[in-house]
């Protein structure tokens, strides 16, 4: 089986630009996770959605959005970057709303 | 936030050695999960706890999860070199609809 895959693998953006990160479940999840993990820190959760809707957020500004495909697949999108928005960027899928979380290799963001 | 504090910070121990590791919250949580992560990846689930008082075994490793439900521990027996990394707990809030990660455990194991 293939586990979640995450796209791009690097990314480097200048300030006040925008991303958009890009995140394909375990085949068979509906539950998709996001998290940043800045560098000697512990990941820290961004939004989960499960079955196309919003159902956590962690504390993060507006900046930060996300949405989920009927095929499950999501996005994260970050407008007006800041050089603190530099991290990995990690997605977990899991099978149900409260199920366990495996996580993809993450994006490196940086912002210059 | 939840704040979840792992204990120690970091270990160097030698390849064979017993390793401890623990995890403590403020808060009562109906879920605990070990993850490991190696530099430059993901982390990867080790073992996940469901109930109080819980011990659960994972080849090498066993964790358990607190009768007080803020707490759990992780144990690897005779380690290895490929124990490297940073361990991290992580919880999910009981509504399930947040998820907190620990401030890491880094595993050194010296040949």
């Amino acid at each position: 089986d293939t586990g979640v895959t995450q796209s791009p693998t690097h990314l480097i953006k200048t300030r006040g630009q925008q991303v958009t990160l890009r995140c394909s479940p375990i085949s068979g999840h509906k539950s998709v996770s996001w998290y940043q993990q800045v560098l000697g820190q512990g990941p820290q959760f961004i939004f989960q959605y499960y079955e196309k809707e919003e159902r956590g957020r962690g504390n993060f500004p507006d900046r930060f959005s996300a949405r989920q495909f009927p095929n499950y697949s999501s996005e994260l999108n970050v407008n007006a970057l800041l050089l603190g928005d530099s991290a990995l960027y990690l997605c977990a899928s899991a099978s149900g709303p409260m199920g366990e979380q495996y996580f993809g290799p993450g994006t490196r963001l940086t912002v210059t | 936030g939840q704040q979840l504090n792992q204990s120690p910070q970091s270990m160097f121990i030698q390849e064979g050695e017993d390793v401890s590791m623990n995890c403590t919250s403020s808060s009562i949580f109906n879920t605990w999960l070990w993850y490991k992560q190696d530099p430059g990846e993901g982390p990867v689930l080790l073992i996940a706890l469901y109930k109080a008082g819980e011990l659960t075994s994972n080849g090498r490793l066993t964790a358990q999860f607190g009768i007080t439900r803020k707490d759990s521990f992780l144990n690897i027996s005779a380690s290895i070199p490929s124990d490297v990394g940073i361990y991290f707990c992580a919880v999910s809030s009981n509504t399930g609809n947040q998820f907190y990660f620990g401030t890491g455990t880094s595993l050194t194991v010296i040949p």
